[in-house]
Parts: structure tokens; sequence; C-alpha cells
């Protein structure tokens, strides 16, 4: 699986939106980018996944550059609750393949007043 | 709430002693990880079943192993504790087993202390 490179932390205002950047330049053509969080000591949290297009869900939005070498996670409206370790994952998608998930240090994101 | 469970939440054990971790994946999933986070190593790959059949192994020692039951349900065993394996463990789920298109869904842990 190719490897991600994400800034160590990042601070938001709480009602601001959060865009935690993550360089994945030595993607292939079957990898997804995967995003997870983890609250403090809580079970990781899936948060959304892409292939080559732009991808939202009730809890984010994610957006995936053309060549794919990088990809932008938005928090549209941040609040004290999002306060986490946000991780980018790249996975293949090949049958056949290990599916475990290979987690980084991740994006420390504190949301602050 | 991801539908994984695991218990216990806590265990606090001593050095040489044996421990089970259980685990219950979502309905329907056939998959079920182990995860392992110290505060060194980060969240680490220990192990993989996909419908009672070991899939694939990460950096998981001989002390350690794990099954995955006829209802799905798995137990990570721990033994020959030593205080190196104070940890949280994480049990994740997932309907397929070899697919990157397969999201894994993770329970809350286990938190186990080794004095």
């Amino acid at each position: 699986d190719a490897k991600t490179t994400q800034p160590p932390s990042m601070d938001c205002a709480e009602g601001r939106a959060a865009n935690l950047p993550c360089n994945h330049s030595t993607i292939s053509g079957n990898e997804y980018v995967y995003w997870y969080r983890q609250i403090h000591s809580q079970g990781p949290q899936y948060i959304i996944h892409g292939l080559k297009n732009n991808e939202t869900n009730e809890m984010a939005s994610l957006i995936i550059t053309e060549d794919r070498k990088s990809s932008t996670l938005i928090l549209p409206h941040a609040t004290l609750r999002d306060t986490a370790v946000y991780y980018c994952i790249v996975r293949s998608l090949n049958t056949g393949t290990a599916s475990k998930l290979t987690f980084g240090t991740g994006t420390r994101l504190q949301v602050t007043l | 709430d991801s539908g994984v469970t695991q218990t216990p939440k806590h265990l606090i054990t001593a050095t040489g002693q044996r421990v089970t971790l259980r685990c219950s994946p979502r309905s329907g999933d056939l998959s079920v990880y182990w995860y392992q986070q110290s505060l060194d190593q980060g969240l680490q790959f220990l192990i993989q079943y996909y419908n009672g059949e070991e899939r694939a192994k990460g950096n998981i020692l001989e002390r350690f192993s794990a099954q995955q039951f006829p209802d799905l349900h798995s137990e990570l065993n721990l033994s020959s504790l030593e205080l190196g394996d104070s940890a949280l463990y994480f049990c994740a789920s997932s309907e397929s087993g070899t697919s990157g298109r397969s999201t894994q869904y993770f329970g809350p842990g286990t938190r186990l202390t080794v004095l």
C-alpha cells in the first residue's frame, strides 16, 4: 500500500471548516484513499473513502486531486467534538490482497472556541 | 456506535498470566481484524480471520493467538504476558475479507494493563 504523509497537528476554530491535507504521491490506480479518526483512546471511526472522484457524506467531504497524489478531508463546520487524530490511509482494492489497514501517525486536530 | 462489541473494556493482570479478549462483529460481517495500539508503536495490525479461517497475519507475537468461531465472534488470546503487552486492543469487522472496498468498522477496544 502507498505511504501517506500528513501534518502532525492542526488547529481550527469552532464553526469554521477544517481542511486536513494528505499526500500520497506514490498511490497507484487501484488504491482507495480512506479517512478514519480516533477520538482520545476510542476505537478508530470510519469517516469517508474515495477512489478518484470527490465524495461527500454526512460527516465530511473528500477532495482528491486529479493526479490522485494528494487529498483533503473537509469538516465543513468543526465542533469541539471533532477534536481527534485523523488518519489518511491508502488501500488496494485488489481482491486477494490482505485488506489490513496501515495506520501512520495521523494529524492531531484541535478544535478551539 | 459501530456495531462491533468488545469485552472486557478494561483488564488488569500480572506478568506471566494469560488473558482472552472477545470481539463480536457487526451483523453480516464475515471478517474480523485485531489491532494493537501501544504508546510507542501506534496502531498495528495483528491478525485477520474470514469466516472462521485465518486470512492474514501481521506483527503478531508467537505468545498471541486468535480464532474465529462458527457464530463469527473472535477471541484473541495473550499468554505469558509481559509489561510491554500493555496496550489498547481493537477489533474491527468488515463484510468482505479481501477487497479494499470493504470498510472496516472498529469496536471500542479493550485496555490491557500488565503489572
